[in-house]
């Protein structure tokens, strides 16, 4: 299984922007890079996904490598309902294969 | 539109019963998935549905068990519980057009807390 390499856990302050950094340096040419976050007492949500170029949508924006060896997930302004487990996942294009969850990365915000 | 919907949200089963947890899909989801989570191993993933077929299995015992309805519903059994069995249970599910599904979000409930004592 194509494997992701997060930081365990990453702090940031109220509104200020968080970049959650991901390597993948064994990604194929059909990955495709997934987000989910997990808020406590919840199943994993999902954040945003992507191929080769920069997505954006109404909660984070994904900034992919030219190389697509690493990520960086983006909360513009975190709040302090962004506190989360941040899961980045690979996912094959090629169907018949689950979604498989690392350890994550625990984001604090502090108000 | 309702999520997904998992029942119960606690339970609590000695070792050596067994347990049937029940899922229900967001409407017109055809896939579901299920999840174990332990503080320890993090989510593993346990299997997969769609059109009522096993699509695939993790590497769990024989002991986990799932099925799916006509309805898209799912239910998953575990048998002879171990102590090793409490977690999180997760019920996912997607909306893919055909199988294989390829690069489907996951709609995931809030699951199924089990615990075996």
């Amino acid at each position: 299984d194509a494997k992701t390499t997060q930081p365990n856990s990453m702090e940031s302050n109220e509104e200020e922007p968080v970049h959650l950094p991901c390597n993948h340096s064994t990604i194929s040419g059909t990955d495709y890079i997934h987000w989910y976050r997990q808020l406590p007492s919840q199943g994993p949500e999902y954040v945003i996904h992507g191929l080769t170029s920069n997505v954006n949508n109404r909660m984070a924006s994904l900034a992919i490598a030219e190389d697509r060896k690493s990520s960086t997930l983006i909360l513009h302004r975190a709040t302090l309902r962004d506190a989360a487990v941040y899961y980045c996942i690979l996912n094959k294009d090629s169907g018949n294969t689950p979604l498989v969850f690392g350890k994550g990365t625990r984001l604090s915000v502090i108000a | 539109k309702a999520g997904v919907t998992q029942t119960p949200r606690y339970l609590i089963k000695t070792r050596g019963q067994q347990v049937t947890l029940s899922c229900s899909p967001i409407s017109g989801h055809r896939s579901v998935s299920w999840y174990q989570q332990t503080p320890g191993q993090g989510l593993q993933f346990l299997f997969e549905y769609f059109s009522e077929t096993q699509r695939n299995k993790g590497n769990f015992p024989g002991r986990f068990s799932g099925r799916q309805f006509s309805n898209s519903r799912s239910e998953m059994n575990v048998s002879t519980l171990e102590l090793g069995d409490s977690a999180l249970y997760l019920c996912a599910s997607s909306l893919p057009d055909a199988w294989p599904a390829t690069n489907e979000k996951l709609f995931f409930g809030s699951g199924t807390q089990l615990s075996v004592l």
